[in-house]
């Protein structure tokens, strides 16, 4: 079976551009993630979707969106790229629905962004 | 708001050596714990998930522990072998999917 997919593995953008980052989950599940890594630095959590809605937010700007389509999969949205939006962006599925659960979240294998 | 500390930021040591990383968390209330391994420029992969009744899980070479009324949690690798280097991520889940993350421990095993 597929894993999480993401597409594209590498992107590089000058700033002030928009990007858009894509996440297909595995099979049956539901539940999608967006978490930005920064070089040297933990995951930190951007969004949740369950069932085409938002279920979590965090502490990002405005610029950064996202939405979930039918078929469960996700895109991320950056608007007005800063320098400091370089980072992998990793997405993670789950088959839980918004709430803690006893199951592991499976990542992706991320996109690189690069802001020049 | 709860915070995630990993300790060693990293650690070096020779092939067959046991080792110990440390995890702690400000904020008790957790759902579960997890540990993930993240080889450089890739994603995470799942290790271990305790729950927050659980005191501890094991896989193979490694244990991980949950002492939750102290906001603590270790993984213990049983003889190191050079295809564990990696980063290795401590995650605590709450009331929500949300996972908070340390920074990583990057370990080395020279052989």
């Amino acid at each position: 079976d597929a894993g999480v997919t993401q597409s594209p593995t590498h992107l590089i953008k000058t700033r002030g551009q928009h990007v858009t980052l894509r996440c297909s989950p595995i099979s049956g599940h539901k539940s999608v993630s967006w978490y930005q890594q920064v070089l040297g630095q933990g995951p930190q959590f951007i969004f949740q979707y369950y069932e085409k809605e938002e279920r979590g937010r965090g502490n990002f700007p405005d610029r950064f969106s996202a939405r979930q389509f039918p078929n469960y999969s996700s895109e991320l949205n950056v608007n007005a790229l800063l320098l400091g939006d370089s980072a992998l962006y990793l997405c993670a599925s789950s088959s839980a629905g918004g709430r803690p659960t006893t199951d592991t979240q499976y990542f992706g294998p991320g996109t690189r962004l690069t802001v020049l | 708001k709860q915070e995630v500390t990993q300790i060693p930021a990293a650690l070096s040591v020779p092939e067959g050596e046991n080792l110990v990383l440390n995890c702690s968390f400000t904020d008790s209330a957790i759902y579960n714990l997890q540990w993930f391994r993240q080889d450089p420029g890739k994603g995470l992969t799942s290790l271990l998930l305790i729950q927050s009744s659980q005191r501890e899980q094991t896989s193979g070479r490694l244990n991980a522990s949950l002492d939750k009324s102290s906001g603590r949690s270790t993984l213990y690798i049983a003889a190191s072998q050079p295809g564990d280097s990696a980063t290795y991520l401590c995650a605590v889940q709450g009331g929500s999917e949300k996972l908070v993350f340390g920074k990583g421990t990057k370990l080395t095993v020279n052989p």
